[in-house]
């Protein structure tokens, strides 16, 4: 199975200042005959299901503000929120799903500082 | 737009089958396909297992002996049993679209089981 392991655990952040929250996957999710790693993030909040935000790596989902923006290739990912907003508070989890059984990280509590 | 809803029972004895519906509406199970997840109260998530519109199947291997999910096109709906269930079990049960290459990009809300006698 590929481990995703998500850094921090828990982080404070002030409002309009930058989120950052890693991911790193035990092996590679990049499949080189297309050149796209099989990565997303998804936002959850407490009562709701997962929200996809991120697919490929640096996709953004429709709807999903642009503060939000994924980047990273391999085994080394990264979430960036550019300006943190109140409604952003959640746990955030990053997924592999280049090979079954599809793993996720284990998330990153987002609060504000 | 698509949406998911999950059916069936909160509470299941242990040693029994657990039993979920997913029904899609708003568009067609086809050409999709769609998966169990699973989350622990306070915990992470487990990706259970997914269905291709045509019945082709992929499960967890940590879940396998006792996993089954199935699809009826006809209904728009796929289903998720469980069996031999032990309180290790107890979680919150997630239909979503994606597996296959695909990330879970639409979910339903969940259905939370719980596992006692």
């Amino acid at each position: 199975d590929i481990v995703m392991i998500q850094s921090p655990d828990s982080l404070a952040v002030s409002l309009g200042e930058r989120a950052t929250i890693n991911c790193k996957s035990s092996q590679s999710v990049l499949y080189s005959s297309n050149n796209r790693d099989y990565l997303a993030w998804y936002q959850q909040k407490p009562g709701q299901p997962p929200k996809l935000l991120i697919y490929w790596a640096s996709t953004r989902e429709s709807g999903v503000p642009d503060r939000f923006s994924g980047s990273g290739s391999g085994t080394d990912f990264t979430l960036t929120i550019s300006s943190l907003q109140a409604e952003d508070v959640a746990v955030y989890y990053c997924q592999q799903y280049y090979s079954t059984p599809y793993t996720f990280g284990q998330g990153t509590k987002l609060e504000i500082k | 737009q698509v949406q998911l809803q999950e059916s069936g029972p909160g509470l299941v004895k242990p040693s029994e089958t657990l039993s979920l519906t997913c029904t899609v509406s708003g568009g067609s199970i086809s050409s999709y396909y769609w998966s169990w997840i699973r989350q622990p109260p306070g915990r992470g998530l487990e990706w259970i297992g997914y269905v291709f519109y045509s019945g082709s199947t992929n499960y967890n291997p940590s879940l396998k002996s006792r996993v089954t999910i199935s699809v009826d096109t006809s209904k728009d709906q796929f289903s998720l049993k469980l069996s031999s269930v032990t309180a290790a079990d107890t979680a919150f049960y997630y239909c979503a679209r994606g597996g296959g290459w695909y990330a879970f990009d639409i979910w339903g809300q969940g259905t939370m089981v719980t596992v006692s006698s």
